[in-house]
């Protein structure tokens, strides 16, 4: 059963533009709200993560949005760099240390 | 440096034929985790483990075994009644306390010859 849906599968940005990457789930039961970075041909790496009391966390150009009522966060690279050209999952935890990964997004910045 | 090493990078099966793929971390966390990735499926759960000597069936655990006799090891093997082996492969760990992050390694990916 698919527990949440991440979109786009993926996207193409221009450089300097702004990258947005969205997840919805379907219940309550996650307290913890994590971003993994993949680049080809390496593992996941933890990029940003987010706790259901704050709306918004923000580190450099990243940004995690987080709409509890709606039951949706999103990722925001801001000054999207051709670095920033990777595979992007989010994902939930619960506190029953059940984990779900969204099915990824493949983003590519256009020099 | 800590961190997660997975052995080989690549690997090839026979029709038949049982692989182990190898898990190796250094970071002292208790619990690992073996995942599957195909494309445009994210990941999935293979099997867990939160303590030695312990593990649990993830979400595909069928034609998949593993043992966890070390907290450092935590070896997958492939077998031959997984029908569709070809995949990455990603080994990951954590604490295993509650929210904190997995750490993963860089992947076996695993063909059929």
């Amino acid at each position: 059963q698919q527990q949440v849906k991440q979109s786009p599968q993926s996207l193409i940005v221009q450089k300097g533009g702004i990258s947005i990457i969205n997840c919805a789930y379907e219940n309550t039961a996650f307290d913890y709200f994590p971003w993994y970075q993949q680049f080809p041909g390496k593992g996941p790496a933890l990029l940003i993560a987010i706790r259901p009391d704050v709306s918004e966390k923000k580190e450099g150009r990243f940004t995690i949005s987080f709409n509890k009522s709606a039951k949706q966060f999103s990722l925001h690279i801001m000054d999207s760099q051709p670095g920033d050209s990777a595979t992007y999952f989010c994902a939930l935890y619960s506190s029953a240390s059940k984990i779900i990964f969204g099915s990824g997004t493949r983003l590519s910045i256009r020099p | 440096d800590g961190g997660i090493t997975q052995s080989p990078k690549y690997l090839f099966r026979k029709e038949g034929q049982n692989v182990t793929l190898s898990c190796e971390q250094n970071l002292n966390h208790d619990a690992m985790y073996w995942y599957r990735q195909d494309p445009g499926q994210g990941l999935r759960l293979i099997y867990y483990s939160q303590i030695v000597n312990d593990f649990q069936k993830g979400d595909i655990a069928e034609g998949y075994s593993v043992s966890r006799e070390k907290k450092e090891s935590f070896p997958l093997t492939v077998t031959s009644a997984q029908k569709n082996p070809t995949a990455f492969y990603l080994c990951a760990s954590s604490t295993g306390q509650n929210n904190q992050p997995q750490h993963f390694g860089d992947g076996t990916r695993l063909s059929i010859l």
